[in-house]
This record gives structure tokens, sequence and C-alpha cells, in this order.
């Protein structure tokens, strides 16, 4: 786990603000994917990434969330206009190619968690 | 992806075995069964895959029943750092559209000193 880097680790957010959480995948890894865990529930899927594409989005809010992946840098995702339903563990996870399950070939990072006020 | 049923919670003594209870009723025949799971505030962490034959690595074993319908996790030897969320997911492996998992609601197992 300690090769997914995601920060910040913890994230406040006025209502109304914007929330961007970044996620460095490992070393060599070319494809990410972002999960919500809202309080006392499971993960659930929002965006699945590779470099400079998405291929699916079929989890993500239809507003105010976006992500990217950039051909350098990290993958970011950006909440718009934070509600208090936001809030919540956001967990990125990275595989070196697509048809890898995400066994022993992915791993999570530690998760941001958001807070809005 | 087929749905699994797990309990919400288990307890378990340290030292002795955890094992884990999965229902997948629905799995077809190109679907694996997969264990992750959560230390509190963690990112998910993988444990072991598994088609039909029953699989062992360092961290578990899996045994699936022969008609696949269900599956145990086993921990053999349980210690206080595997009180966890355990989840059991069933998918395809290797599908084009990504290798994104539904996580369900898991088992809280607690091992108790």
């Amino acid at each position: 786990n300690a090769g997914v880097m995601q920060n910040p680790r913890h994230l406040v957010r006025r209502r109304g603000q914007e929330a961007r959480l970044r996620c460095s995948p490992m070393k060599g890894h070319s494809h990410v994917y972002w999960y919500r865990q809202l309080p006392e529930e499971g993960l659930k899927f929002m965006v699945y990434l590779q470099k400079e594409n998405i291929i699916d989005e079929s989890g993500m809010p239809k507003e105010r969330f976006s992500a990217e992946f950039p051909k350098e840098g990290p993958s970011i995702l950006r909440i718009q206009q934070v509600v208090r339903g936001d809030s919540a563990a956001y967990f990125c996870a990275s595989s070196p190619r697509d048809r890898a399950m995400l066994d022993t070939e992915a791993f999570f990072g530690q998760g941001t968690r958001l807070t809005v006020v | 992806d087929a749905k699994t049923t797990q309990p919400p919670s288990m307890d378990c003594a340290e030292g002795r075995a955890a094992n884990l209870p999965c229902n997948h009723s629905t799995i077809s025949g190109n679907e694996y069964v997969y264990w992750y799971r959560q230390i509190h505030s963690q990112g998910p962490q993988y444990i072991i895959h598994g088609l039909k034959n029953n699989e062992t690595n360092e961290m578990a074993s899996l045994i699936i029943t022969e008609d696949r319908k269900s599956s145990t996790l086993i921990l053999p030897h349980a210690t206080l750092r595997d009180t966890a969320v355990y989840y059991c997911i069933v998918r395809v492996r290797g599908e084009t559209s990504g290798s994104r998992l539904t996580f369900g609601e898991g088992t809280q197992l607690t091992v108790n000193p």
C-alpha cells in the first residue's frame, strides 16, 4: 500500500469550496481507480483512468465531480462546490495494465479523508 | 458481477483459526472469487483469489465449494492485527472495462485477546 501516495491525508473544506485530491500511482503503473467510502459504508467505484484518458466514469456523480490523469503528474479528483454529503474517505488504487485485476498487481493508497463543514 | 452475501460480523480468539464464509450462489463460470480486507482507516488490501480450486498463500487459505456457490476464507492463526472488515467479491478477471471492484458490506472480524 505504501507505493500509492495520496495527499492530503486529511482535508477540511467549507461548503461551497473546491476540494482537490491527488493520487500518485506506483512507479510503472499507468492505470488509476478512484473509490469513495461514505461513513459506515463500503467502497464504491467512481472512475477508472489511464494516462490522459477516462476509461470508465460510471460511478462518478454527474455534477461537481471530475477526474484527470495527465501525462505528467498525479491523478486529480476534483470536487467543486462541496456539500456536507461529500464528506467521505476517497481511495485511489493503481495497476500496471488494464487487464490486471485488482489483486497482487494493484494497490490502494491510504486515502484522503474529506470533511466538509 | 455476482452478488455476495457475508455475515456482518464475527469474533475470533487470538491464535485460533478464523473462518469467514461467503455465499455467491449466482456466480458464473468465468467469475473469480476475490477477498480483500480493510483495516480501520486504511486502504483495502488484497488477500487472495481463486476460480474453483482451493488456494493458499502466506496470508490465508481460500476454500471454494465444488459447486462454487460459496467459499470460506481461512486465517489459520488470527492475530489482533487481523481485526478488519473482510470483503468477498466475485467478478470476471481481466475485463477490458477496467478492474473496478464492487465492494459490499463485508464482515467485520474482531480478534479478541
